[in-house]
């Protein structure tokens, strides 16, 4: 059974047009992360959220947003995107910042 | 310069050979994970290793914290092994506790 289920599996958008990512968790993780992947790149850290805490990575554009209303769910906010945020966006949870993280499929986006 | 560098980035092997993917970073570390993603995106954590060796069937990742080397090691490599390895390092809480990833090894195992 999915433990770490992204949907939509694909979505597409229009250039500035807002979008909101989402994922959910059975697993009761304190940890939930977002990652952007661009083809043939490693997957970037973008946000994490250690239970209701908001961890920013440094170099995230503020174009990018994420809200946790409770431990189950995360949503990325993408408010106005570029052609450059196609990417293949992934979460994934974890127990604690230094326990294995379990991925979702990810959501792969497409900017028309 | 890459916090984390892995080597090789692309690697070919016939099925039944013994394979090493090799890991280097540069920060201080409370933790590394070996992760693998099969084409189509979906991502897998393989280990998560602080000290020492771990086993998981065929594969063996082990770590040597002095050296800041890690290995991820298959033995009897089969085609569905095919995938890219990536190996990521989440740094101490007093370097800055951030994530930081290798650019990957692409692995294709041949019949």
């Amino acid at each position: 059974d999915a433990m770490v289920i992204q949907n939509p599996r694909y979505q597409v958008t229009q250039f500035g047009k807002p979008v909101t990512l989402s994922c959910s968790q059975t697993l009761n993780h304190n940890v939930m992360y977002w990652y952007q992947q661009k083809s043939s790149q490693a997957p970037k850290l973008l946000f994490h959220y250690y239970d209701k805490d908001f961890n920013n990575e440094a170099d995230t554009p503020d174009n990018f947003q994420s809200r946790r209303p409770n431990t189950s769910f995360c949503f990325l906010d993408i408010r106005s995107p570029g052609l450059g945020d196609a990417a293949m966006y992934l979460c994934a949870t974890s127990r604690d910042l230094v326990q294995p993280q379990h991925f979702g499929d990810g959501t792969r986006l497409s900017i028309l | 310069k890459n916090e984390v560098e892995q080597s090789p980035q692309n690697l070919t092997a016939q099925e039944g050979e013994f394979i090493t993917i090799n890991c280097s970073y540069s920060v201080g570390i409370s933790a590394l994970h070996w992760l693998q993603q099969h084409p189509g995106g979906g991502i897998v954590s393989l280990f998560m290793l602080s000290s020492g060796k771990k086993k998981h069937g065929r594969l063996i990742a082990t770590i040597n914290i002095q050296e800041k080397h890690s290995s991820l090691h298959i033995t009897a490599s089969h085609p569905r092994d095919s995938a890219v390895y990536i190996c990521a390092v989440r740094s101490r809480r007093d370097t800055g506790n951030q994530f930081y990833f290798g650019t990957g090894t692409s692995l294709t195992v041949i019949p």
